[in-house]
């Protein structure tokens, strides 16, 4: 079944350790994604991707790298947690020459840095 | 700077009154706005943009140029319609910038 699919749902963990969200659409969009949201504000884009090898900063500036080596999947890294990098984080999917605006979402990943 | 404002955090009314779920934006070219929607262990999902003109759900929402506003509106509300409201802008960009929601609670 098409879908766009985040792991893990939830995850805890200590400061300056090394992690890695990941996200993977089965629905062949060349658009992704990577927004984040604190609780009670709006959505971020922090990364954004129009396709294989093709990556760019969103509008707001993060400390997190993002990769695009294959059309389906879009994984999100930060090298170090820290405490403010707290947040949910969500991945979306469009088509090219699809529904102008119309993403589709991942379940998101709501990380806590201790 | 290109923002969307939603000023309501929670709208709270009851089954069958009216509701209107308030958005403006800030951006002097041509925008185009959108509505999405989250329920209860959903994600977040596109509800209606303001070029199609649609009615979704009974919602509907006029883009209003001269008060930079995307209001969202339903004549009568209905208890499965409780959920998240975002309101979401396009412009030169192509990028999407969200508000920061609205709790939509329609009580029984």
């Amino acid at each position: 079944e098409a879908d766009i699919y985040q792991t893990p749902r939830y995850l805890v963990i200590g400061t300056g350790k090394k992690i890695t969200l990941e996200c993977s659409q089965t629905m062949g969009h060349d658009k992704m994604y990577w927004y984040q949201q604190d609780p009670g504000m709006e959505l971020h884009l922090i990364h954004y991707s129009y396709g294989v090898n093709s990556t760019e900063k969103g509008d707001l500036s993060s400390e997190s790298t993002v990769s695009r080596i294959r059309t389906e999947h879009f994984p999100l890294t930060l090298e170090s947690a820290r405490p403010s990098h707290t947040s949910q984080y969500l991945c979306a999917s469009s088509e090219i020459g699809g529904v102008r605006g119309k993403l589709f979402f991942g379940s998101g990943t709501q990380l806590s840095v201790l | 700077a290109q923002r969307v404002t939603q000023p309501e955090k929670l709208l709270s009314v009851f089954k069958g009154a009216p509701v209107e779920l308030k958005c403006n934006y800030s951006y002097s070219g041509s925008p185009e706005l959108f509505w999405y929607v989250q329920y209860s262990r959903q994600r977040l999902q596109l509800l209606l943009r303001h070029i199609s003109r649609e009615s979704i759900k009974g919602f509907t929402a006029d883009l209003n140029k001269g008060e930079t506003s995307f209001h969202l509106k339903k004549p009568f509300a209905q208890e499965e319609d409780s959920a998240m409201y975002y309101c979401a802008f396009s412009g030169n960009t192509g990028k999407l910038i969200f508000g920061q929601g609205t709790t939509l609670q329609v009580k029984p």
